[in-house]
C-alpha cells in the first residue's frame, strides 16, 4: 500500500462545474500538504499548500485538510477549460524536505 | 536560462548503456531533487541534495547515482540502463527553507530497450 493514495480518474466535467479531488494517507507523521498541477508534457507546479486542518482558499481553489481522517481535498469552483490538467497531492513530514506524491488525478473540463 | 533546464528532452537507449541526464537551475536554490514519474505510480524521489557537496537517497535510488559539485548542476547517471528505468525523469529545486515549493524542469523522457 502506498503511503499516499489518490484516485487517478480520469475525471471529466462541464465548464462551470465544481470539482472535488481527494487524497488519503496512512502515515500520521505527514503534517504539511500541497497540491501541484501538471499540464500535459510539462513539469508539476505548486498550486497550493496548507499546514493545518481546515480550509484554505485561493481564488477559485480551496484546499481542505482533515488530519483526524487522514484525508485531504482540493475543490475547484467555476471550473474552466484551462483547469484541464493532472492534479497531484503531496505531503511532507516535518524536518524532512522529501515530498511524497499521490499518483495524480487527470481532470478535463469540457467547454 | 530561466528556472530549471533539463537535457536531453528525450532519449532512446539500449540496455546496458550508461546515460547521464543533465539538470541546471539558475535560482540559486540550495536543494535539488530527481524524480521519476510512471503511470500508476506517480512521482517518486530518486535522489536529493540539500546543498552542494551532499546527496541523499530517496524512495527509489537503486541503479542511479548523482553528484552535486556546485549549486547549479545536479546530474543523474544510470550506470547500466535496464528497461525498468524507462520513465519520465523530472529534476526539481527549492529553497532549503521552503521545501514545499519545488520548481520542476520540463522532464526527460527516457526509453530503455
Amino acid at each position: 500500500q502506498k503511503e499516499v493514495e489518490q484516485d487517478p480518474g480520469p475525471l471529466s466535467v462541464p465548464e462551470g462545474a465544481i470539482v472535488s479531488l481527494n487524497c488519503t494517507y496512512s502515515n500520521s507523521a505527514f503534517q504539511y500538504f500541497m497540491w501541484y498541477r501538471q499540464y500535459s508534457r510539462k513539469g508539476p507546479e505548486l498550486l497550493m499548500y496548507t499546514y493545518s486542518s481546515g480550509n484554505k482558499e485561493d481564488g477559485r481553489f480551496t484546499a481542505q485538510v482533515d488530519k483526524s481522517s487522514k484525508y485531504i481535498s482540493l475543490f475547484i469552483r467555476d471550473s474552466q477549460p484551462s483547469d484541464s490538467a493532472t492534479y497531484l497531492c503531496a505531503m511532507r513530514i516535518p524536518g524532512a524536505n522529501n515530498l511524497f506524491f499521490g499518483t495524480g488525478t487527470r481532470l478535463t473540463v469540457i467547454p | 536560462i530561466a528556472g530549471i533546464t533539463q537535457a536531453p528532452t528525450s532519449q532512446i537507449l539500449a540496455a546496458g548503456r550508461r546515460m547521464t541526464l543533465r539538470c541546471t537551475q539558475d535560482m540559486r536554490h540550495n536543494a535539488m531533487y530527481w524524480y521519476r514519474q510512471d503511470l500508476g505510480l506517480g512521482l517518486r524521489l530518486i535522489h536529493y541534495s540539500n546543498t552542494a557537496g551532499t546527496t541523499g537517497k530517496g524512495e527509489v535510488p537503486d541503479g542511479y547515482s548523482v553528484s552535486r559539485a556546485n549549486t547549479d548542476d545536479f546530474p543523474l547517471t544510470l550506470a547500466s540502463a535496464v528497461p525498468s528505468q524507462t520513465s519520465v525523469y523530472f529534476c526539481a529545486s527549492s529553497d532549503l527553507l521552503f521545501p514545499d515549493t519545488q520548481y520542476f524542469g520540463p522532464g526527460t523522457r527516457l526509453t530503455v530497450l
